[in-house]
């Protein structure tokens, strides 16, 4: 199996709201990663998680929050969003960390913050 | 360079065609550089991971070649199918852990 599923696929919510982004592997990878991409710019790494331990936040607001509940698993907390958050988040991982492996992105989730 | 720069943006070849495109990437500090095929409506799919100056490596009609040492590679496609089209990203290894892409080339191959 080498796939990477996100859920949900679309998710739209208002400034106010808490929400969750969920991303899966089961290929035994311990790198996972999330990336944010906008209309026609590459995507852009926001968290890397090594080995189930952050091992680089991208400076990222606070209003995003990682987590990873164990090696098979990523999820993205959402809380208080502004409109310019809405993307297309990708999630997508690695054999191990460090840039030396190939990464098996996800399909994405295209959220709109209204 | 500090970025990771590609070249075409984008790219209309007729079908058959054979066509190739740039990624250059800083070469002081490199690591790896990754190639990735992206479909619209799909994720991105990886093509090929490159590390020593001089790599070549080929999947199908698809090749690709790496100068470390001037900062560039280089992605062939050759006999360009309708099937080909898509956004190729480059992503350049410069540090531990993290991979910079770029901004793609965009491929459409007309039938």
């Amino acid at each position: 199996d080498t796939e990477v599923t996100q859920t949900p696929k679309h998710l739209v919510m208002g400034m106010t709201n808490k929400k969750s982004l969920k991303c899966e592997q089961h290929m035994g990878h311990r790198a996972m990663y999330w990336y944010k991409q906008k209309a026609k710019k590459p995507p852009e790494l926001m968290f890397v998680y090594s080995y189930e331990k952050l091992s680089i936040n991208e400076s990222v607001p606070s209003r995003f929050s990682p987590e990873c509940p164990n090696s098979s698993l990523l999820n993205l907390h959402l809380h208080a969003l502004q409109p310019e958050d809405s993307a297309l988040y990708l999630c997508a991982s690695s054999q191990e960390s460090g840039g030396f492996y190939e990464q098996y992105f996800g399909p994405g989730t295209r959220l709109t913050v209204t | 360079i500090l970025n990771v720069e590609q070249s075409p943006q984008s790219l209309h070849v007729q079908e058959g065609d054979s066509t190739n495109f740039t990624c250059s990437f800083p070469s002081s500090n490199f690591y790896a550089l990754h190639w990735y095929r992206w479909e619209t409506a799909k994720s991105p799919e990886a093509l090929f991971v490159m590390t020593l100056n001089g790599d070549e490596k080929k999947k199908g009609r698809i090749s690709a070649t790496l100068n470390t040492k001037e900062g560039y590679s280089y992605l062939y496609i050759k006999g360009s199918q309708p099937e080909d089209s898509a956004t190729y990203l480059c992503a350049s290894k410069t540090s531990y852990d993290k991979v910079i892409f770029g901004p793609g080339t965009s491929l459409s191959v007309i039938p």
